[in-house]
């Protein structure tokens, strides 16, 4: 049962456009998010996160959504730029029931920026 | 500052053996996390390592086992080697057991073929 859907595999947008990636949840005890970047041959970089008693947070081309009535979190990238081409994973974790340690990661979804 | 390192960036066995990966964490960071990461999936977790115990496992069996060192390096120990144990192995710190203030820093990972 998979529990963090990112349900689109890749995305290719251009330049200077927006990008927006999707990830849903199924687990309702999720209250921590983060997304994370992957460059082949590199391991996840850490590029922003969210708590559940937040809808939004910024941090210079990346803002972060998350609507929990829908178990659902967006990240936008705007401008895109042809170095964020990589594949971006979405991830959860929930503070209670002593499992904060354990992220849950979604499939991820491969971005292209064409130039 | 030093990132994570992990160690080989490449192995290859045959089914049965027995394999160790290495990690050391990123300094200041005192609790390591290994993920296994198939193709085309996302990263899943075995298990965390804080003051040199085990703080949490995931799904796997118990051949997976790991030790943490006062230095706070890792080893993840794969025994009886099975064909789907191919795969990314990911080593992640962090300055706490999890949560938002703790997020993960991953190392390249340890490409792993069984054959």
């Amino acid at each position: 049962d998979q529990q963090v859907k990112q349900n689109s595999p890749s995305l290719s947008v251009q330049e200077g456009r927006i990008s927006i990636l999707n990830c849903d949840y199924t687990n309702s005890m999720f209250d921590y998010f983060l997304w994370y970047k992957k460059y082949p041959a590199e391991g996840p970089t850490f590029l922003i996160s969210i708590s559940s008693i937040k809808d939004k947070n910024e941090d210079g081309r990346f803002t972060v959504f998350l609507n929990k009535s829908a178990k659902h979190l967006s990240l936008h990238i705007v401008p895109s730029q042809p170095g964020d081409s990589a594949v971006y994973f979405c991830a959860a974790s929930a503070s209670s029931g002593g499992s904060n340690y354990k992220l849950t990661f979604g499939k991820g979804t491969l971005l292209t920026v064409n130039p | 500052e030093t990132g994570v390192t992990q160690s080989p960036t490449h192995l290859i066995k045959t089914r049965g053996q027995q394999v160790t990966l290495r990690c050391s964490s990123q300094s200041g960071h005192n609790t390591v996390s290994w993920y296994q990461q198939a193709l085309g999936q996302g990263p899943q977790f075995i298990f965390q390592y804080y003051r040199e115990e085990e703080n949490g496992r995931g799904n796997f069996p118990p051949r997976f086992s790991g030790l943490q060192f006062p230095n706070y390096s890792s080893e993840l120990n794969v025994n009886a080697l099975e064909l789907d144990d191919s795969a990314l192995y990911l080593c992640a710190s962090s300055p706490g057991t999890g949560g938002i203030n703790s997020p993960l820093h991953f190392g390249n990972g340890t490409r792993l073929t069984v054959t």
